[in-house]
């Protein structure tokens, strides 16, 4: 089943920062974060594994909150090229052969 | 350098015809997929294979066909069959089911 991210799209002024959910109605073994610029394929941002980590580089960080079975995305201080569209990827066991679940993503548009 | 390639970028076709999308890695990946994107929506697997020679099904596989004789290469053909084929196609790679996807730039495909 797919994961629901929230908000759907959100607008920014320049250095506002953000958070973007992505929640499971399925107990989840990790979640993958990807941005993707129109027309372009998506990029890896982070992944998480199941145990409740927080990971980040820069001002990009996620967490993920096993007993909700939910990741959250925060952007701090965000940039221009923060914009687009963030999707996460939810993995529900690790056999090793499972795949990725995409949520419909989240628009972020940031500006001057 | 390593990367997925897809060709070509922009596919027109007529109503009826079969067409066959490329995706090509040199990532030594062991698993492949493909994903289908509709305007403001998430992604959406159509096929996907942990090893050469064996492929699975994802959620929209109908209307589609894919082989996958060489590790490297994991062709998609949307047939006639498929009723609403005009979409952006995206493959990705990973080393194992479940692992990091890294996604070649996608074939933007019209049908007319």
């Amino acid at each position: 089943q797919q994961p629901v991210q929230s908000p759907q799209a959100v607008i920014l002024r320049e250095g506002e920062d953000a958070v973007i959910n992505c929640s499971s109605s399925k107990a989840l073994y990790s979640v993958h974060w990807y941005r993707q610029k129109h027309g372009e394929a998506p990029i890896f941002l982070m992944i998480l594994l199941k145990g409740g980590e927080q990971k980040g580089h820069d001002k990009i960080s996620a967490s993920f909150n096993e007993k909700k079975q939910q990741s959250s995305l925060y952007l701090t201080a965000s940039q221009l090229s923060y914009s687009g569209t963030y999707f996460c990827g939810t993995e529900v066991s690790n056999f090793g052969n499972e795949k990725l679940t995409f949520g419909t993503g989240t628009r972020l548009t940031i500006i001057p | 350098d390593g990367g997925i390639t897809q060709s070509p970028k922009y596919l027109f076709r007529k109503e009826g015809q079969n067409v066959t999308l490329s995706c090509e890695q040199n990532l030594n990946h062991d698993a492949m997929y493909w994903y289908r994107q509709d305007p403001g929506q998430g992604l959406r697997l159509i096929y996907y294979s942990q090893i050469v020679n064996d492929f699975q099904k994802g959620d929209i596989a109908e209307g589609y066909s894919v082989s996958r004789e060489k590790k490297e290469s994991f062709p998609l053909t949307v047939t006639s069959a498929q009723k609403n084929p005009t979409a952006f196609y995206l493959c990705a790679s990973s080393g194992q089911g479940g692992d990091t996807q890294y996604f070649g730039p996608g074939t933007r495909l019209t049908v007319l």
